[in-house]
């Protein structure tokens, strides 16, 4: 099975802090994604990447970075946050197209964030 | 831009009754996909269904189908036999054929399911 672990559960962090969430996927796969899920919002994409230390930034980038220095891991980097970051934090990845493989995205257990 | 839209943000039906949620989406491309995501209250998210636009035939995944119309932009899900189980939140989500596939997310319908 496909697995995608992100490090927290829940995090409470402080208003102007430096803020890292972190998430590793087991299956080899090219795509990862950083999606925040908000009420009434649905899941909205902050950043993708596509391959190692290549990112592309989605609909909300603003407030965050990205980093991926190997192929399992992706970590969100939010450089102060910020009140209105605290949300729930939903990591992805899938496979490229074309492969034969499977093309859905498989998604970890989400980090709620709390910034105080 | 693509956009996803889920007309319903909740929903309840009775155990072991039909329950169909709907979804809208607007493209200008002619191939893609479709997919039916599930949020249970764990909150881990897991693939329900999933639909090319190119093929005709409505999939189907045990007790969940979709009724696909292409021309009216409509995906929307049917779910048989609910199961208390089945209670959770469901995304619809649209995604490109080639690139990285970034998924659109509808707003969500919570569905409930009463004893």
């Amino acid at each position: 099975d496909v697995k995608v672990t992100q490090s927290s559960r829940y995090l409470v962090k402080r208003t102007g802090e430096k803020v890292f969430l972190e998430c590793v996927q087991d299956m080899d796969h090219e795509n990862m994604f950083w999606y925040r899920q908000d009420p009434g919002l649905g899941l909205r994409l902050i950043y993708f990447s596509y391959d190692v230390k290549m990112k592309e930034k989605g609909d909300i980038p603003e407030g965050y970075s990205v980093s991926r220095e190997k192929k399992e891991r992706f970590s969100l980097i939010l450089e102060s946050a910020s009140t209105n970051q605290t949300s729930m934090y939903l990591c992805a990845s899938s496979e490229l197209p074309g492969t034969g493989r499977a093309v859905e995205q498989f998604f970890g257990p989400g980090t709620r964030l709390t910034v105080l | 831009a693509q956009t996803v839209t889920q007309s319903q943000p909740e929903m309840s039906v009775q155990e072991a009754e039909t329950v169909t949620l709907s979804c809208t989406y607007d493209t200008s491309e002619s191939d893609y996909y479709l997919f039916w995501y599930k949020q249970p209250p764990s909150r881990q998210m897991i693939l329900v269904i999933r639909q090319e636009a190119y093929k005709q035939q409505n999939a189907t995944e045990n007790r969940f189908s979709v009724n696909f119309q292409k021309a009216a932009k409509s995906f929307s899900l049917k779910i048989s036999d609910s199961q208390l189980g089945d209670a959770a939140m469901y995304f619809c989500a649209y995604s490109k054929i080639q690139g990285a596939q970034k998924l659109v997310f509808g707003q969500g319908t919570r569905l409930t399911i009463n004893p």
